[in-house]
This record gives C-alpha cells, structure tokens and sequence, in this order.
C-alpha cells in the first residue's frame, strides 16, 4: 500500500530549532517533496530529496533517507511567520504524490 | 502569487444547485490537478489532465465534473453535492516531463454545502 505518516501537529519556541519527521511508504518511490501552507493559503513548495542526505536552504534543510523510508524537515531560528502545516509527499513510479496529513506548526513567542 | 489562479475564493451553495469552480495557470504547464483538502486529512487526489486529456479519475462521485478545455484552464462542474462535500477545493499544475513534478498550487475555493 502507499502510506504516508506524520506528526499532526508540533509546538515550539520562537528563536528555537523544531524536527518534523515523515516516513512514507509508496510504489516505485523517486522523491519526496515537503510543503508550506499557511492557513487559508494555497500551499507552496520548500524542497525536494531524491538522493540520501540532507539538503539546506538558509533556515529549512530537509533529509532523506531512501533505505529507512524516513524523512525530516528541520527548522531553525523559528519565525513567528512560520508559524502553518507543513505537507510531506512522496513520489510514486509516475511521479505522482502521495500526500500526508500535515503537520500543524504552533510556534509561541 | 504561484502563477495559479482559481475563482471563486469562497463558494456556499445548496444541495440542488449547480455551480462551477475555475482554475487558471499561468506557467506553460502541461498537466493540472484537482484536489479536496478536509481538516486534519492528506490531500485527495480528484483529476488529473495531462495535454488536456484526463489521466485519472481516483473514484470521484459523478456529482463532481471536470472540464479541461486547454492546458490553461481547468473546471470543476458541481451539481447536487452533499454536506460532507464541504471542502477545501485545491487546483494545482506542473510540467509533467520534468523529473521531480513540483506542483504549483492555486488559493483554492472554499467551499461550503449547506
């Protein structure tokens, strides 16, 4: 079957580091995508991992790891802006997604 | 602004009327997506059209209808909906033969059966 979990939702401390994880399990897998999506917004695209390790960008670094079926999406020096769910979806063979719940992101001052 | 567009931004409508939803994309894409988005659930896939010829149909109710009259515009036809059809209506469109497939969402319609 095609699963995709995540923690449906997280708290943390603004100026703090927060750890969303994801594990999927998905057909014919070749990526996976996390996503940003401020309530009542569309949501917008933050990275996508095909090959294991950890790829960075500025303040959002997103890790794969293909053998466990594992990934995260690590957030530092919180925002109150950043604040919203955040989407994990894994890739089947046609690269279609597979979407998790969402991970709902509270971040107090 | 993620070059989709998609009107009406809110929609409450009873469960004999018909309405339409519409979605725009502005990217040069080549497929476009419908998705119904409920609280605290993964986005549920609805249509795909890829060049304008739809590619799945993930066991929608016939009381949803899409149209694809071009590889920029995408419609949701809705006649005689149910309560629990009360949704978050995302429209979303990628280039196809691209390896990753990044989708590019719209605001999405809001939508509230009554």
């Amino acid at each position: 079957g095609q699963n995709i979990d995540q923690p449906t939702e997280m708290t943390a401390t603004e100026g703090a580091i927060v750890q969303i994880n994801c594990t999927y399990q998905t057909s014919g897998f070749n990526g996976l995508f996390w996503y940003q999506q401020h309530a009542g917004e569309a949501p917008t695209f933050l990275s996508y991992n095909v090959l294991d390790g950890l790829e960075e960008k500025g303040r959002f670094s997103s890790f794969l790891s293909r053998s466990k079926g594992y990934s995260y999406l690590l957030l530092k020096e919180l925002q109150m802006k950043d604040s919203a769910s955040y989407l994990c979806a894994g890739t089947d063979s046609n690269y279609q997604l597979i979407w998790g719940a969402g991970t709902k992101l509270i971040i107090k001052p | 602004e993620t070059g989709v567009t998609q009107t009406p931004r809110h929609l409450v409508m009873g469960m004999t009327n018909k309405k339409s939803l519409k979605c725009e994309q502005h990217l040069g894409h080549n497929a476009m997506y419908w998705y119904k988005q409920s609280a605290k659930k993964p986005l549920e896939l609805m249509f795909v059209y890829n060049f304008k010829e739809q590619t799945e149909n993930n066991s929608v109710p016939s009381r949803f209808s899409p149209e694809c009259p071009n590889s920029s515009h995408l419609f949701l036809h809705l006649h005689t909906l149910q309560p629990e059809d009360s949704a978050l209506y995302l429209c979303a469109s990628s280039q196809r033969d691209r390896e990753s497939n990044e989708q590019f969402f719209g605001p999405g319609t809001r939508l509230t059966v009554l």
